[in-house]
């Protein structure tokens, strides 16, 4: 199975900061990687597909980068909203695997 | 829209069964591949089964395989999950989304439905 290890396990910001979170897979990935942010109590949403694309609706200080193994979703200013926790989600195997999440919070 | 609706949860001894269903509505159902995803408490997002639209072919983790199966009714748009010989570890918010597969992702959630396993 591909192993996804993200990093850090949780972060407190301020608002207005500017948030990286990392997804690092086992062996490579290509660019079939994703990204959600689940709130309490409320289904996970997806942010970003295949590794860079925004999904519709979301706003724009959401993105991702990365290819191979190496992966990043960056927050450029974080709001209250973005309270939340974040994992990323392979779909190079059939068989999907999540990191194990970031908890998003506002200092 | 796209919607998706669980049901199904509850609560079941250890070794029990349940079958949970996910009524699918606003898009084409039989042209996705659809996933469960579970979220236990205290724990992260684990993939648990993924079947493909029209041919079926079915996915899981070693987490469930031998114990759950995943089905579809394209005709009735609803999704499926049998779950066998529950475990206390199966306890979680079951999810079901739309995509799966190779490159797949999902675009689409249900709000979840909770199965508790404890005698």
């Amino acid at each position: 199975d591909i192993q996804m290890t993200q990093s850090p396990s949780s972060l407190s910001a301020s608002v207005g900061d500017r948030v990286t979170i990392t997804c690092r897979a086992s062996q490579t990935i290509k660019f079939y990687l994703n990204w959600y942010h689940q709130k309490p109590g409320k289904a996970p949403k997806l942010l970003i597909h295949a590794a860079s694309n925004l999904q519709s609706g979301v706003p724009s200080r959401f993105s991702g980068s990365g290819s191979g193994t190496d992966f990043t979703l960056t927050i450029t200013s974080l709001q209250p909203e973005d309270v939340a926790t974040y994992y990323c989600q392979q779909s190079y195997s059939t068989s999907w695997t999540f990191g194990q999440g970031t908890k998003v919070e506002i200092k | 829209q796209v919607q998706l609706v669980e049901s199904g949860g509850g609560l079941v001894k250890p070794g029990g069964s349940l079958r949970l269903s996910c009524a699918a509505s606003g898009f084409t159902f039989s042209d996705y591949y659809m996933t469960w995803i579970r979220l236990a408490p205290g724990k992260g997002l684990e993939w648990i089964s993924s079947i493909s639209g029209s041919v079926s072919a079915t996915y899981y983790a070693d987490s469930v395989k031998g114990r759950f199966t995943i089905s579809r009714d394209n005709a009735k748009k609803s999704l499926f999950l049998q779950m066998t010989t529950l475990r206390p570890e199966d306890t979680a918010v079951y999810y079901c989304a739309r995509g799966g597969g190779y490159s797949g992702y999902g675009a689409y959630w249900g709000q979840g439905t909770l199965v508790t396993v404890s005698s």
